[in-house]
């Protein structure tokens, strides 16, 4: 059973940082790139970054690129987000996905999502 | 962004088609057309990749097409339990890398 759980969201000043973590079970974690996609409240899909399986290709969207970074540890098939220099819109359920290698553009699984909210 | 309309709604059996209409950098440049259907309160779940394939154990009354700048996913034998949000997505050549639609949500009249 394929299952991504992601952890590490909560309520964060703005400037600050969190740091997100998915972790995955039920299929060969080396054999998908893994994304993190977000969600605002009440609002649509928007995609942040992608990490391939290897870690040798990253990117990131233009919104967060510079501030957020991220990796993976395949020997615990779990990925991570770290978020730096957070602003208010980034407030939004930030949700894992996991893509094939062989076709990063479409996200097989998701996880359930954690929340990020950055409010004084 | 891509566009998609706001709702779309439907009687019980009715076929109806979301559209997705985006630029020849992304919906009309390439095969990498998917779509995902999100019920209140969860994630969202893969129906549709690669324009018109389906997931192991997506219900065949999904189905998915793509003319020029546009794609369509439409549901056929439309039921209750189809109520729910619905995006598509596409690989973009631009330094977006990957974009969502606005989101469409559907009511079973």
């Amino acid at each position: 059973q394929v299952q991504l759980v992601e952890s590490g969201g909560g309520v964060v000043q703005p400037g600050g940082s969190l740091r997100l973590s998915c972790a995955t079970s039920g299929f060969a974690f080396t054999d998908y790139s893994m994304h993190w996609v977000r969600q605002a409240p009440g609002k649509g899909l928007e995609w942040v970054s992608i990490v391939s399986y290897d870690e040798s290709q990253k990117y990131y969207s233009a919104s967060v690129g510079g501030r957020f970074r991220i990796s993976r540890d395949n020997s615990k098939d779990t990925h991570y987000l770290q978020m730096n220099g957070l602003r208010p819109e980034d407030t939004a359920l930030y949700y894992c996905a996991a893509a094939r290698n062989a076709a990063w553009h479409n996200f097989d699984f998701w996880g359930q999502g954690t929340l990020v909210t950055v409010s004084s | 962004t891509l566009t998609q309309p706001a709702s779309v709604s439907g009687s019980p059996g009715q076929s109806i088609t979301i559209s997705c209409t985006g630029t020849s950098t992304d919906v009309g440049g390439y095969n990498f057309v998917s779509w995902y259907q999100q019920n209140p309160g969860k994630a969202p779940k893969l129906i549709i990749y690669d324009v018109n394939n389906r997931p192991s154990g997506v219900s065949d009354r999904f189905s998915g097409s793509k003319s020029g700048n546009t794609a369509s996913l439409t549901i056929s034998g439309l039921r209750a339990e189809d109520e729910a949000d619905f995006y598509c997505s596409s690989w973009t050549s631009t330094s977006a890398f990957y974009v969502f639609g606005t989101g469409t949500q559907v009511t079973v009249l």
